[in-house]
């Protein structure tokens, strides 16, 4: 069964608009970490934001937040005043305590910011 | 910086062959993995390490065997290389078990088999 799941295979946003990209995720273990990484054109990686499940407040890394719905089990991506730059792969991930040091990764969300 | 490195950025292999795909990173961390990139489908990972000579099966082992025997240095052999191998492989490390660790990634192999 499929762990993480993005819906969104793609997305559009205007220039300096808000979005939100979704994610759900499937765990029984109580203790669990959630995050956003961003994957532009160049193929690299880069980390955005965490959530752990036992942290009271929605995560919030500059334009990121973290709209974190335990009871739903879903850790959606908010970017605000959306750049060009934004323009990439964005990919939901969770660790499970449970698992040791095991990331899982879900199918992606391509978003295209237009001018 | 952390740094992790993929011995290669592009390759191209024939059908049959045996394939070695080379990570390093350089510090100190205790878990490296290996996931397979696809579109549509993310990242999905195919094994994990968290200590030297220690593997885990992840997602989608078939096909493909590692091997682990210093701690920064995390192999991934594809015994015979197949066409639905064709894919971007990605190699990444973190620290120990806290849920909070970011994992670092390098720069992606793409693989070509013919």
């Amino acid at each position: 069964a499929q762990k993480i799941t993005q819906t969104q295979p793609g997305m559009f946003v205007q220039e300096k608009e808000a979005v939100t990209l979704d994610c759900t995720y499937d765990t029984s273990d109580p203790s669990y970490g959630l995050f956003w990484y961003k994957q532009p054109s160049s193929g690299e990686m880069i980390f955005l934001i965490y959530q752990g499940s036992y942290d009271q407040q929605n995560a919030t890394e500059g334009r990121y937040s973290l709209n974190f719905q335990k009871a739903r089990k879903s850790a959606n991506l908010v970017i605000s005043a959306s750049q060009l730059g934004d323009s990439a792969m964005y990919f939901c991930a969770m660790r499970e305590a449970r698992e040791g040091g095991k990331l899982i990764f879900g199918q992606g969300t391509e978003l295209s910011v237009k001018p | 910086d952390v740094k992790v490195t993929q011995s290669s950025r592009y390759l191209v292999k024939r059908t049959g062959e045996k394939v070695f795909l080379e990570c390093v990173q350089d510090m100190d961390h205790e878990n490296m993995f290996w996931y397979r990139q696809d579109p549509g489908l993310g990242l999905r990972l195919i094994y994990f390490s968290y200590d030297v000579k220690m593997k885990e099966k992840g997602d989608i082992p078939e096909g493909y065997s590692v091997s682990r025997e210093k701690k920064e240095r995390f192999s991934l052999i594809l015994e015979s290389a197949s066409t639905n191998q064709t894919s971007m492989y990605l190699c990444a490390s973190s620290q120990g078990t806290a849920l909070n660790t970011e994992a670092f990634f390098g720069q992606g192999t793409r693989l070509t088999v013919v």
